[in-house]
Parts: structure tokens; sequence; C-alpha cells
């Protein structure tokens, strides 16, 4: 059964720096989303893709991150410039034409 | 707005007993609505949805869920709990939005015990 997959599974790193979160989704779907999960907190909403291109972003995307689809399996999410309170599990989601949305097991995002 | 509300917390039962984990939502139009499970750090796998039909759906697992249109509530549900169901459920609702993102609940601990 196809699945979405992340990389890195944990990723620690210094305030200040960027990191980039990695992404494959399910082959044939066309839209990608990215969630953030802070710690004992809901799932929430970043950004959605769709077409090579940004469809929507919530308030928490501002100008530090960034989303890419570089070829056509990977689908990444970039910030600039950690902050303290990036700290958070990401995950990847994709969809095909029928509404649910397929999550990758997240990537656990540190920063120190 | 769109709102997803899961009133408990946490939700314990025995082994063997009927579960229900109850979720209500606040949409404008018809509601497209989700339930997802997420066992300790891993990543939500789908359960079930309701998109229109039968007000009683059902997923993978052994997992029902009732629509209610009027109470506005999506429960969660199954006849014969086992210590494996043990994990965080989340309720979700899609957005009215084009892009379709979820919107998701606070989430509900679900404690099976032997």
């Amino acid at each position: 059964e196809p699945e979405v997959t992340q990389t890195p599974s944990h990723q620690v790193t210094q305030m200040g720096q960027e990191v980039i979160l990695r992404c494959v989704p399910i082959s044939n779907h066309l839209y990608f989303y990215w969630y953030r999960q802070i710690l004992g907190q809901k799932v929430e909403f970043l950004v959605s893709f769709y077409n090579n291109e940004i469809s929507e972003k919530s308030e928490i995307f501002d100008d530090q991150f960034s989303v890419e689809r570089p070829d056509g399996s990977n689908f990444t999410l970039k910030i600039r410039s950690t902050k303290l309170e990036d700290s958070a599990m990401y995950f990847c989601a994709s969809r095909a034409a029928t509404y649910e949305q397929y999550f990758g097991p997240g990537t656990r995002l540190t920063v120190t | 707005a769109q709102s997803v509300a899961q009133p408990e917390d946490q939700v314990n039962v025995a082994e063997g007993n009927p579960l229900t984990v109850k979720c209500t939502y606040s949409v404008s139009g018809n509601p497209y609505l989700f339930w997802y499970v997420q066992y300790p750090n891993r990543g939500l796998q789908f359960l079930l949805k309701y998109i229109t039909g039968d007000n009683l759906v059902k997923g993978s697992y052994g997992f029902e869920a009732e629509f209610n249109k009027s109470q506005t509530s999506f429960h969660l549900k199954k006849p014969s709990a086992l210590v494996s169901d043990s994990a965080l459920y989340f309720c979700a609702v899609r957005d009215s939005s084009n892009t379709g993102k979820l919107i998701f609940g606070q989430g509900t601990t679900l404690q099976v015990k032997p």
C-alpha cells in the first residue's frame, strides 16, 4: 500500500539555523499539505500546495517558511531561521481526488 | 469559522466493552468529517470519513462513526474495545475553502484496560 514518507525522523538544530524537512507524497496525489503539532497540542494547518504553487497558508506560515516541489516526487518545507517556538512535530500529507488526507510519520524538530 | 470540539481529553474503557469517542463540529455548508488515530511517535492514520449518504459509516479496525446533523456530532464508536485500540484519536472537518485543509479537534486519548 502506498504511503507518505518523511525524512529525517528527528532533526535537532540551533536557533537561527535553516532546516529543510523532506516528504515524498503518494505518487498519484495532486494536493499536498504541511501541518505541525506542538507537543500536547492539536494538529495545525501550515500550508497547502497544488499545481506547483501555494494554494493557502496559515498565519503561522510567515516569511521564514517556504515550500517547494523541486521534482516530481519530493515536497519540502524550509524554515530559514529557526526559533525556539518552531519546535514541533511536522507532518506532511497528500490527497488524491477523494477527500481524505494521508499523513507521513512526521519529523520531530527540536530547536535549541 | 469552522471548528471541531472533542469534549473529553481521555476516555477509559475495559477491554471487550463498547467505546465512544465524542466529536461535535461547526461548519458552514455540508460537513466533510474524518477520524484519525495517532499511536505514540507515529503519524496520523486515516480511520473513516463521512461525506454523504448513510449516517453510519464504517472504517478500519472495526471502528464506525455516526453522523448526526441535528446534533452536529460525529461520534466514533466500536462495539468491543481492544487493548491495542489505546491511542490518541482526532476528529477533523474539511475546511470550506477550495484547498481542503483539515481542521482538527484537540484529540482524545483512549485508554483500554485489560
